[in-house]
């Protein structure tokens, strides 16, 4: 069955303290892993596609990079404002269909 | 460029009642997706629709059900409504699976 873990759930970090979010997946044949942001009560925004391991994606303080089971995304000096819900979602091919399969999330506080 | 937009932003339903909720995808974008977040839990994938026609739909109960119209814009109709049905509805749009899906704010709905 296709699957996507997010870790860990939840993450509280000092402005400035950097460090990563994992996404790990087993799904047959990968089409795409895609990160989206979600502030609470917002739809996801996307951040980041990615499709063959060894790649990697950079935006301000974000950069994402995938290997063949996982994902991470990495947060170099975050601040208060990237706080908020970080999302994993893998492409898939479920009954004939292509879809996208979400990870549960982990939820990122960065403190003043 | 107009983004995803899906109304109404929130309702409150009783237990029993029927809902429709709308969506209206990015100009072009022909494929729309209905996903549920429930309070703490992932997005859950309900329907997927593409020129018109559902292309797949998630493990729900026949009484999630939708369509497509003419102009891509889209409807989500629950009935017999049950508490547990309460969460934030998100539409997402695509102009294709390798471009990620853009979603809209969400409805939040509150069955009590």
């Amino acid at each position: 069955e296709d699957q996507v873990t997010q870790s860990p759930e939840a993450l509280r970090l000092q402005e400035g303290e950097s460090s990563s979010l994992n996404c790990s997946y087993t799904v047959s044949g990968l089409r795409g892993l895609f990160w989206y942001r979600q502030d609470p009560g917002k739809g996801p925004e996307f951040l980041f596609t990615l499709y063959s391991a060894g790649e990697e994606k950079e935006k301000e303080r974000l950069k994402a990079t995938l290997t063949k089971k996982e994902s991470f995304l990495h947060i170099t000096a975050p601040k208060p404002e990237d706080s908020a819900t970080y999302l994993c979602a893998v492409q898939a091919n479920i009954q004939g269909a292509q879809k996208l399969v979400f990870g549960q999330g982990t939820r990122l506080t960065i403190n003043p | 460029e107009a983004g995803v937009t899906q109304s109404p932003t929130h309702l409150i339903k009783t237990r029993g009642q029927q809902v429709t909720l709308r969506c209206s995808p990015i100009s072009g974008h022909t494929s729309v997706y209905w996903y549920q977040q429930a309070l703490g839990l992932g997005l859950q994938f309900l329907l997927w629709y593409d020129e018109g026609e559902e292309r797949n739909r998630g493990n729900f109960p026949p009484r999630f059900s939708g369509r497509q119209f003419p102009n891509y814009s889209s409807e989500l109709n629950v009935n017999a409504l049950e508490l547990e049905d309460s969460a934030l509805y998100l539409c997402a749009s695509s102009i294709g699976m390798s471009y990620g899906y853009t979603f809209g704010s969400g409805t939040r709905l509150t069955v009590v």
